[in-house]
């Protein structure tokens, strides 16, 4: 089946250092790739996605490539800020059962000053 | 907009009662799924309904169901809870179950059994 696969959080970063989050996937078809950001106290927002390999999604300085060689999506921002403190989730999903998202396990992330 | 709202926000049941969580979507949206988010497991998918009728689902056992309505609201029922059913339930909504359509999430609904 499929699943996906993130670094264990948490990571804690100084304001205007490069972040990486490591996420892996496995899956039985072509599926879609997307970034979740849960701030303390909300639901999950969508920061960004990519539909097919080779595709690069970006959204608010936040940057990730599907890589379908190495079955991979790490995120990416050249320069954190304390804001960006937030659980990040990598999530794979495919037409047709759009909604039935498979998840991983969540990387905290926290920036300080 | 007013975005997808769950009540109760925060529940505390007992061991063996059962329990129903309420989902509003996002006015216009048609689809709507329930995930089960706990520390140990993560974010699992539950089920997913679409105009009325339930799409996909989950697995989980028979104790956990639900049902949509002609508005496109949503409730989950859990039934002889147990305390591993702790968990925040979110609700997420869409318009449709193409993937280029982006879901929406809830603030979730925190159960707590005992």
């Amino acid at each position: 089946g499929d699943s996906v696969t993130q670094m264990e959080g948490p990571v804690t970063l100084s304001e205007e250092a490069f972040l990486t989050i490591n996420c892996t996937y496995t899956a039985t078809g072509y599926p879609s790739l997307f970034w979740y950001v849960q701030y303390p106290g909300e639901g999950l927002q969508l920061l960004l996605k990519a539909t097919k390999a080779d595709d690069k999604g970006s959204n608010k300085g936040f940057e990730a490539t599907y890589r379908k060689e190495t079955t991979s999506f790490h995120l990416e921002k050249g320069s954190v800020q304390v804001s960006d403190s937030a659980v990040y989730f990598c999530a794979l999903g495919y037409t047709g059962t759009a909604s039935k998202l498979t998840f991983g396990t969540g990387t905290r992330l926290q920036v300080t000053l | 907009k007013a975005g997808v709202t769950q009540t109760p926000r925060y529940l505390i049941k007992t061991r063996g009662q059962q329990v129903t969580l309420s989902c509003s979507p996002i006015s216009g949206h048609r689809s709507v799924s329930w995930y089960q988010q706990t520390p140990g497991q993560g974010l699992q998918f539950l089920f997913e309904y679409f105009s009325e009728t339930q799409r996909n689902k989950g697995n989980f056992p028979g104790r956990f169901s639900g049902r949509q309505f002609s508005n496109s609201r949503s409730e989950m029922n859990v039934s002889t809870l147990e305390l591993g059913d702790s968990a925040l339930y979110l609700c997420a909504s869409s318009v449709g179950q193409e993937i280029s359509y982006e879901q929406y999430f809830g603030p979730g609904t925190r159960l707590t059994v005992t």
